[in-house]
């Protein structure tokens, strides 16, 4: 138990669905993040939240609208994906991030794993 | 953004051997380096973050050097155990890029 909870661990939409994964931490951090892990391919980061604001976009499609509405939760509303986009999708905290800079450790829930049809 | 790469991606070792296995990344500007172990159907979970030049750090049988100057970092198990099995993952603070990671088996 690391204290970071996602909900669904397992989601199957079609490309014209709208679902959302959602992100709970208890720890008190105050910097979320969505990272997506497809087959393969090393972990790749989506979105930093600093203080329920957006400080990081890694070039990700608009088809993925992330939510940070307090520190404790996140979220990752889908709209039109592609086959392509199935994946497993990590969401992790973490104390405050400075710039993009890090020192403190992650800690990460266990994924939602998508396939989209 | 920071690319980091680590070598080699997959290894298999013998229970109660020693290994170790290598995560590269530019020198220039370097902020921290961070090393996680990722076991099947689990979350991945920290174990080491370096910040200086020439950091050692040790948790049981899993230690881990940096060198900041040249770019490196070497994680090393030492008596591996079957429950060392897992992919471990190094990222550079600085948007904290992953590697592909080092999948590790350990053969009992």
């Amino acid at each position: 138990e690391t204290g970071v909870t996602q909900t669904p661990r397992h989601l199957v939409m079609g490309m014209t669905n709208k679902k959302s994964l959602k992100c709970e931490q208890h720890l008190g951090h105050n910097a979320m993040y969505w990272y997506k892990q497809s087959a393969k391919k090393p972990l790749e980061l989506m979105f930093v939240y600093n203080f329920k604001e957006q400080t990081e976009n890694n070039s990700v499609p608009s088809r993925f609208s992330p939510e940070c509405p307090n520190s404790s939760h996140l979220f990752l509303h889908l709209h039109t994906l592609q086959p392509e986009d199935s994946a497993l999708y990590l969401c992790a905290s973490s104390q405050a991030s400075f710039q993009g800079m890090n020192t403190g450790e992650l800690f990460f829930g266990e994924g939602s794993r998508l396939t989209v049809l | 953004i920071l690319n980091v790469e680590q070598s080699p991606q997959s290894l298999h070792v013998q229970e109660g051997d020693s290994t170790n296995f290598t995560c590269s990344f530019p020198s220039s500007n370097f902020y921290a380096l961070h090393w996680y172990r990722w076991e099947t159907a689990k979350s991945p979970e920290a174990l080491f973050v370096m910040t200086l030049n020439g950091d050692e750090k040790k948790k049981g049988r899993i230690s881990a050097t940096l060198n900041t100057k040249e770019g490196y970092s070497y994680l090393y198990i030492k008596g591996s155990q079957p429950e060392d099995s897992a992919t471990y993952l190094c990222g550079g603070a600085q948007k904290l890029v992953f590697g592909q990671g080092t999948r590790l088996t350990i053969n009992p």
